[in-house]
C-alpha cells in the first residue's frame, strides 16, 4: 500500500531563511507524489508534482522538491521564507487505483 | 472556467439531523472524490465516482454515509443521522477522463458543525 510519512508536526523559520519541510514515502509501484498547501480554513492548492519525469520538480511561489528514489524521499524547500507561505502542508503520493494518500501535514510557521 | 465548487461552504446540524454536501465538478470533469478532514488531521479518501457509478467506496463509514453522482446535476454526500463526530471538512476533488495523478482539482471545502 501507497503511504507518506511527514516527518515534522511543525516547522518554524525567520522570513527571509530557507524552509525544508521532509517527507518520506512508500510504494510498491513508481509513484506520483505532490506537494499541496492549505491556508487555514481554506482549500487545498496544489504546490508541485512528481510524475517520473525530472526528480528536481519546480513549483509555484519559488517552491521545489527533489525525488530521491534511494531515499524514498521528497522533500519540499524554498530558499526564503515569506510571511505569506505560513499555512499547512501536505505530502501527498497517488494510488494506482485512482485515490490520494495524504501524510498527517507539516505547518509552516514563519516569524518576521 | 469555474472550478469546483462545493457548497454550502459551512453547515450547522444538530445531531440527529442530516447533512447534504454539494459538489459540482470542473467543466468537462466526469471523475468525483470526496475527502475528509478531520480537525487537526490529513485528508482521507472518502469515495470515488464517475457519472451514475459508485467507482470506489472503500473510505466511506458502513453506516450512515452514502454518495452519488446523477447524470445531471452535482455530485451529493449525505449523511444521516449526524454525530459530533461527522463534524470535519468534506473536500470534494474532481479530474477529467483518463485520470494520469496530475490533473486533480480540490474545491474549497464544506465544513460541517454538528451541534
Amino acid at each position: 500500500a501507497q503511504s507518506v510519512t511527514q516527518l515534522d508536526s511543525h516547522v518554524s523559520v525567520s522570513e527571509g531563511t530557507p524552509v525544508l519541510l521532509r517527507c518520506n514515502y512508500s510504494s510498491s509501484y513508481s509513484p506520483s507524489l505532490f506537494w499541496y498547501v492549505q491556508h487555514p480554513n481554506k482549500g487545498l492548492q496544489l504546490l508541485l508534482k512528481y510524475t517520473s519525469a525530472a526528480t528536481l520538480v519546480k513549483g509555484i511561489n519559488g517552491f521545489e522538491a527533489e525525488f530521491k528514489k534511494s531515499e524514498t524521499s521528497f522533500h519540499l524547500t524554498k530558499p526564503s521564507a515569506h510571511m505569506s507561505d505560513a499555512a499547512e502542508y501536505f505530502c501527498v503520493v497517488s494510488d494506482p487505483t485512482e485515490k490520494l494518500v495524504f501524510g498527517t501535514g507539516t505547518r509552516l510557521l514563519v516569524s518576521p | 472556467n469555474a472550478g469546483v465548487m462545493q457548497n454550502p461552504r459551512h453547515l450547522v446540524r444538530r445531531r440527529g439531523q442530516e447533512a447534504r454536501l454539494r459538489c459540482s465538478p470542473m467543466k468537462g470533469h466526469s471523475h468525483v472524490y470526496w475527502y475528509r478532514q478531520l480537525p487537526e488531521e490529513g485528508l482521507k479518501f472518502m469515495v470515488y465516482l464517475q457519472k451514475e457509478n459508485i467507482i470506489d467506496e472503500s473510505g466511506m463509514p458502513k453506516e450512515r454515509f452514502s454518495a452519488e453522482f446523477p447524470k445531471e446535476g452535482p455530485s451529493i454526500l449525505r449523511i444521516q443521522q449526524v454525530v459530533r463526530g461527522d463534524s470535519a471538512a468534506y473536500f470534494c476533488a474532481s479530474s477529467p477522463p483518463g485520470f494520469s495523478g496530475n490533473t486533480i482539482y480540490f474545491g474549497e471545502g464544506s465544513w460541517l458543525t454538528v451541534v
